[in-house]
């Protein structure tokens, strides 16, 4: 079945550490996101790609960087510099930007300790 | 730049009880708009989505949204609540045209009594 695959299911950090979340996708979409989601916040904007080796900043990308080298995968790096990172973090997919995220991954727990 | 607010943080209902969740968004021209379900712990499903034409739209799982420019609402309708529909849902407005990036509500946590 195609679907989009994100792991770990839960990560724990420790303070200054970089680390690095992975999306996969087998649906043959152009357009992948990576979303943040606290408690009574929505979704937040982090990075989105339209084709590989593109990749544009959403609202909130200050502490984190991607990667667009295959169409199927979109890794999110959570770096050193992201002053809060503990947070749900949600990737997408969609075959392509216009139409808005059509698929959700199941998400991965980030927990700094 | 679009918003959108979803003013009720929790909804509950009784199973078999009709549901009406509210979206109101702001945005200029005509928008794009989107609703969302999330189960706990869980990834975002897309219910419906609404680009252009008809405005009743109809979703899966029994879900449909009707948007109503003037009031620039896209509420959320289900006709008969049941307990598995207790979940997170979000509304999502985008802009029409390019390569827009929906804006997410803060979403509705929808508690279902048996």
């Amino acid at each position: 079945d195609g679907g989009i695959t994100q792991s770990p299911k839960y990560l724990f950090r420790k303070e200054g550490q970089n680390v690095t979340l992975s999306c996969e996708q087998n649906l043959n979409h152009d357009a992948m996101y990576w979303y943040r989601q606290d408690p009574g916040q929505g979704l937040r904007l982090i990075y989105y790609s339209q084709i590989v080796n593109d990749f544009q900043k959403g609202d909130i990308a200050e502490g984190y960087s991607v990667s667009r080298e295959k169409k199927e995968s979109f890794p999110l790096t959570v770096t050193s510099a992201q002053k809060n990172p503990t947070a749900f973090y949600l990737c997408a997919s969609s075959p392509k930007t216009g139409t808005g995220p059509a698929f959700f991954g199941q998400g991965t727990r980030l927990t700094v300790v | 730049a679009q918003s959108v607010t979803q003013p009720d943080i929790h909804i509950t209902v009784s199973e078999g009880a009709s549901l009406e969740l509210r979206c109101n968004y702001s945005y200029g021209a005509t928008p794009y708009l989107f609703w969302y379900v999330q189960s706990p712990g869980q990834g975002l499903q897309l219910l419906l989505k609404y680009f252009s034409g008809d405005t009743l739209v109809q979703g899966i799982k029994g879900f449909e949204a009707e948007f109503k420019r003037s009031q620039s609402s896209f509420n959320l309708r289900k006709p008969s609540v049941h307990w598995s529909d207790a979940a997170e849902y979000f509304c999502a407005v985008g802009a029409v045209g390019g390569s827009y990036i929906p804006t997410f509500g803060r979403g509705t946590s929808l508690i279902v009594h048996p």
